[in-house]
């Protein structure tokens, strides 16, 4: 069964403060690895997939890693406009192959 | 512009009482999605389509029904089979293999 764990559970970090939030996984075998954010109230937004160990991805102020047990979000200088809760996802090998595992999510404050 | 729209975003349930929420997709997306949220938890699985006229159940389908009579459209409903039927759903879609999901702007169920 795959399984996703996020830490730490909340974050908060002053205007200009980086950070990382880690998302651990166990997956018989990755297909990609999903980053969103949620704004409350609101869907997801999709941010990034990575498919193998050693890929990076970049966005603004965002930077996602990933290695074969865990992948990163790091947060450069963040703003206010950041806070939200980032959830990370796998879609594994086995079973359907549609299906994606979640893990609970980080809620992020960045304080002005 | 494409993407995914739920509707209602908030909807009340009376006890015995089945209710049916909407999601339609303007992507053109073959697979489509139905996630539940409840606090402090990650999304879980209830139902998913991978094309017209067929769908399979998730982790959670005990008290919900689905169908997929168009490729625009994944209707839900709660059942009052569904003693716990409070919590925030989401619906996505996506073009299917390893590419991500996208997600509309749920809707909030909560019981009168």
């Amino acid at each position: 069964e795959d399984q996703v764990t996020q830490s730490p559970e909340a974050l908060r970090l002053q205007e200009g403060e980086s950070s990382s939030l880690n998302c651990s996984y166990t997956v018989s075998g990755l297909r990609g690895l999903f980053w969103y954010r949620q704004d409350p109230g609101k869907g997801p937004e999709f941010l990034f997939t990575l498919y193998s160990a050693g890929e990076e991805k970049e966005k603004e102020r965002l930077k996602a890693t990933l290695t074969k047990k865990e992948s990163f979000l790091h947060i450069t200088a963040p703003k206010p406009e950041d806070s939200a809760t980032y959830l990370c996802a796998v879609q594994g090998l086995s079973g359907s192959a549609r299906q994606l595992t979640f893990g609970s999510g980080t809620q992020l404050t960045v304080l002005p | 512009d494409g993407g995914i729209t739920q509707s209602p975003k908030y909807l009340f349930r009376k006890e015995g009482q089945n209710v049916t929420l909407s999601c339609e997709q303007n992507l053109n997306h073959d697979a489509m999605y139905w996630y539940r949220q409840d606090p402090g938890q990650g999304l879980r699985l209830i139902y998913y389509s991978q094309i017209v006229n067929d769908f399979q159940k998730g982790d959670i389908a005990e008290g919900y029904s689905v169908s997929r009579e168009k490729k625009e459209s994944f209707p839900l409903t709660v059942t009052s089979a569904q003693k716990n039927p409070t919590a925030f759903y989401l619906c996505a879609s996506s073009a299917g293999g390893a590419q991500p999901q996208h997600f509309g702007d749920g809707t909030r169920l909560s019981i009168l």
